[in-house]
């Protein structure tokens, strides 16, 4: 167990829906990463949170948004959904104190169906 | 640009065969960090290593050991007597330094099927 919950475990709706997904960090750690892994494009990095704010984006659709909030957990807000945002996400924390030595602990993901 | 290359898309070797996953990264960094994760088919991704740029030194733990050599890019992974239990995709991921943060780089992974 990495300490690193992710509700919900599975959802599936439907094209052009709105879903959020749940992300709480191991206890102490700062930064906040969500990770998209597809059949087709792999894993990806898709957002980064520090501390409540976004740090770094990466491959994120503007359909997609994301937050940090005081408490430090986050949520990923996916909308106007399509066939091809099915995947898993998985959201990882780590320290963070700066220096790149940070070891990403992932969650277990939501496996996301859009039908 | 950052890149990860684990050429193997798929592995079948029987148990208790070793077997080595390779893995070459690109990058123009000199700090950067290597990751192997492995996920099994219940889907979590679990950490196995990190090694930072200036740690040439190989890592054995177990039946697991990594050979990192700055000179080729490479930092592969060997799993000596391998069992079933080993059977998942393995990643391998690069971290950079991009305007001060570190997020993960993934290779494509490489599925690894152990035969009992």
């Amino acid at each position: 167990d990495s300490g690193v919950t992710q509700t919900p475990k599975h959802l599936i709706t439907a094209t052009g829906q709105r879903v959020t997904l749940r992300c709480s960090p191991r206890s102490g750690d700062l930064s906040v990463y969500w990770y998209q892994q597809s059949l087709d494009q792999g894993l990806q990095f898709l957002i980064q949170y520090y501390n409540g704010e976004e740090r770094a984006k990466g491959n994120i659709l503007e359909r997609f948004s994301a937050q940090q909030f005081p408490d430090l957990h986050s949520e990923l807000n996916l909308s106007s959904l399509e066939l091809g945002d099915s995947a898993l996400y998985f959201c990882a924390s780590s320290v963070d104190l700066g220096g790149g030595d940070n070891e990403q602990f992932f969650g277990p993901g939501t496996r996301l169906t859009v039908l | 640009a950052q890149k990860v290359t684990q050429a193997q898309t798929e592995i079948s070797v029987v148990e208790k065969e070793d077997v080595t996953l390779d893995c070459v990264y690109e990058t123009r960094d000199t700090t950067y960090y290597l990751f192997w994760y492995k996920q099994p088919p219940s889907g979590e991704l679990v950490f196995l290593i990190r090694r930072n740029s200036f740690d040439e030194q190989n890592e054995i733990s177990g039946r697991y050991s990594w050979n990192f050599q700055k000179s080729t890019s490479s930092f592969n992974f060997t799993i000596t007597a391998s069992q079933v239990v080993d059977s998942a995709v393995y990643f391998c991921a690069l971290s950079e330094a991009f305007g001060g943060n570190y997020q993960l780089i993934w290779g494509a992974g490489t599925k690894l099927i152990i035969k009992p």
